[in-house]
């Protein structure tokens, strides 16, 4: 199957700064990322959906001045936490596809913040 | 928006045993069903998925079925084996058009759990 690369796997952060997290379609072009947030022992919940050249749909709640996205190119989505908080503290999953291909997924990113 | 419901939460089974989760969505335009495997602390990877247009399908152990007019569709695991506890989740997605973008909502999951 394709393969979509996310990094990093793992980071800490202090609480008030902010992380970006990449995730890359490294051969296919994905012209939809998807950014899920998983809490533990609970299902994967959608927090928005970035095309290529535009600005994200961002699902209801999320904020999207807090998580800033950003699908710069075909190949490249990026999701950054801006003002960290421990509550924001969580697994970070991207999808990717292309049309109306499966959905492959990155490896996710385990973000804590102290 | 679709909605997604999946039972049961956890499931442990004997090594052998068969184990069945289901699922029903509530969006009659979905028309892609996945089901995903996920271990501890990793990426959900893809073990079968249906179409709309198809009733059943089967790939070895695993089989999925899917009831369009009750909206539900099931995944069944024969002979099951200790490695195939993990977390379990079943999705639906309609076609990407409009504002879905054809994303895919995802059940609660269940934890299976077999025992040796």
């Amino acid at each position: 199957g394709a393969v979509v690369s996310q990094h990093p796997s793992w980071v800490i952060c202090k609480s008030g700064t902010s992380v970006k997290i990449e995730c890359r379609s490294l051969d296919f072009q994905a012209t939809t990322m998807f950014w899920y947030r998983q809490f533990p022992k609970q299902s994967l919940m959608l927090m928005a959906t970035s095309n290529e050249g535009s600005k994200a749909t961002y699902e209801q709640g999320v904020e999207k001045d807090k998580f800033l996205i950003n699908h710069a190119s075909l190949t490249l989505s990026t999701l950054t936490v801006t003002s960290a908080h421990p509550e924001d503290s969580s697994f970070y999953i991207c999808s990717a596809r292309d049309l109306d291909t499966e959905a492959f997924f990155g490896q996710g990113t385990r973000l804590t913040v102290v | 928006g679709e909605n997604v419901e999946q039972h049961p939460s956890t499931l442990s089974v004997q090594e052998g045993d068969s184990a069945v989760i289901k699922c029903t969505y509530s969006d009659s335009a979905s028309n892609y069903f996945p089901w995903y495997k996920q271990e501890l602390g990793k990426r959900p990877q893809l073990i079968i998925d249906i179409r709309s247009n198809v009733g059943e399908k089967k790939d070895q152990r695993i089989a999925v079925t899917l009831n369009k007019t009750a909206k539900h569709f099931s995944l069944h695991i024969t002979e099951t084996q200790p490695e195939d506890s993990a977390v379990y989740f079943c999705a639906a997605r309609a076609n990407a058009g409009g504002t879905s973008y054809g994303k895919l909502t995802f059940g609660q999951g269940t934890i299976l759990t077999v025992h040796p």
